[in-house]
């Protein structure tokens, strides 16, 4: 089944502690990106990718880092948490940038305190 | 600033009742337009592109008004689970996809 799998689904820590969320296609997608969704402000890019080693940053990089070394993958990482990065994450894919529809992952609950 | 702009709702429609919302885009260039649904705390899921000539999937229609710049959605016979947040997407080719803050429609039995 063509997807994009994100882990965990729900992740609570603290302030400060370091933490990883992975996300993965199968898909053979070039392009793979990470959003946050908060209420009243929609849907907002993190970081992009349009392949393996190129990344850039979205409307919202501040805060967060990703990597693109292998084509599937696209790990989002907090180096640091602070609580105003608690939101809902969603990370896609899609065949080209612009022009393809997206494919979501199920998201991730993330909160900070 | 390419923005998407859409009438945030709540829309409360009665189910069997036909249903329509737009959205406004202010790329001139943008190329492509989809319209996502996205249920509460969910990932959004692609619903239908929308193609200059417009188009249809069953109960939905989408179309595209290039000189006004929106694309509209309608829904006939709505159901009970058509209930959801509709997002409107545009995408300018290397620009990527802007998405609207999305429409809140809610099918009252």
């Amino acid at each position: 089944e063509a997807q994009v799998t994100q882990n965990p689904r729900y992740l609570i820590t603290v302030t400060g502690k370091k933490l990883t969320v992975t996300c993965s296609q199968n898909m053979n997608h070039e392009y793979m990106s990470w959003y946050r969704q908060d209420p009243g402000l929609g849907l907002r890019q993190i970081y992009y990718s349009m392949n393996v080693e190129v990344t850039d940053k979205g409307d919202v990089p501040e805060g967060y880092k990703v990597s693109r070394k292998e084509k599937r993958n696209f790990p989002l990482i907090l180096e640091s948490p602070s609580p105003n990065q608690t939101s809902l994450y969603f990370c896609a894919s899609s065949f080209m940038r612009g022009s393809s529809p997206l494919h979501f992952g199920n998201g991730t609950r993330l909160t900070v305190t | 600033r390419k923005e998407v702009e859409q009438d945030p709702g709540p829309f409360n429609v009665p189910e069997g009742a036909t249903v329509a919302f737009n959205c406004t885009y202010s790329n001139s260039a943008s190329q492509s337009f989809f319209w996502y649904r996205q249920d509460c705390r969910k990932e959004p899921k692609l619903l239908m592109s929308v193609y200059s000539s417009g188009n249809e999937d069953g109960r939905f229609t989408a179309q595209l008004n290039r000189a006004s710049q929106y694309i509209s959605l309608l829904i006939r016979d709505s159901k009970l689970s058509d209930s959801a947040t509709y997002l409107c997407v545009v995408g300018g080719g290397a620009d990527g996809l802007t998405f609207g803050k999305g429409t809140h429609l809610i099918i009252q039995p």
